[in-house]
């Protein structure tokens, strides 16, 4: 099983400033990484997929990168409705489907 | 953006049963692979099962297997999922997803429907 670690658990950012979330895979999932934003008593919204992909109706302040086992989420500009819960997803390696610890973005 | 209600969660005893089901529409459902994931009060998201748009092909995660049954009608755009000798770590919000191809990652998610294991 792959095992996704998300860091850091809590980030602490202010409107505006630049969120920087990391991704590390157990062992090399090529490009296969997804991120999913959760919102308090909501679904997860798939944000981006093959690693840097947004997907539809995602603002470009969104972006991913890395390949292997290394993949960081960049939001350039945190906007209110942005603080939130951000998982990883690999799907190179399955079963299982595997997520990170997920990363909250919070109102510094 | 297809759209996914599940429903019939509630609470259950330990070693008891239930059964969850996802309507889907507002998307070709037969042309979709089809997945539950779990998320434990407060905690992150678990990948329980999966089944192949056809049906052809099922997975569950080890902690399930044996337990919990996946199953699909396509011809009234349902999935289900048959829980049995439930405990009280499946304690979840348990939501249906949808994937296409062979990329495996979830590109729409319903709402979620509660599952309470309890005495």
């Amino acid at each position: 099983e792959i095992v996704m670690t998300q860091s850091p658990a809590t980030l602490s950012v202010s409107p505006g400033e630049r969120a920087t979330l990391s991704c590390r895979a157990s062992q090399g999932v090529f490009g296969n990484l997804a991120w999913y934003q959760q919102k308090p008593g909501q679904a997860p919204r798939l944000l981006i997929y093959a690693t840097s992909t947004r997907a539809t109706g995602i603002p470009a302040r969104f972006s991913g990168s890395g390949y292997g086992t290394e993949f960081t989420l960049t939001i350039s500009s945190l906007q209110s409705e942005d603080f939130a819960v951000y998982y990883c997803q690999q799907y190179h390696d399955w079963p299982p489907l595997t997520f990170g610890g997920g990363t909250k973005v919070e109102i510094k | 953006q297809g759209q996914l209600v599940e429903s019939g969660g509630g609470v259950v005893q330990p070693g008891g049963s239930l059964r969850l089901s996802c309507a889907a529409s507002r998307f070709t459902f037969r042309s979709y692979g089809m997945h539950w994931v779990r998320q434990a009060p407060g905690k992150g998201l678990e990948w329980v099962a999966f089944i192949r748009d056809d049906g052809s092909e099922i997975f569950y995660t080890d902690s399930v297997k044996g337990r919990f049954t996946i199953s699909r009608d396509n011809s009234k755009n349902t999935l289900s999922l048959q829980m049995s000798s439930l405990r009280p770590e499946d304690t979840a919000i348990y939501y249906c997803g949808t994937s296409y191809g062979s990329s495996r990652y979830f590109i729409d998610w319903g709402r979620g429907t509660r599952v309470t294991v309890s005495s």
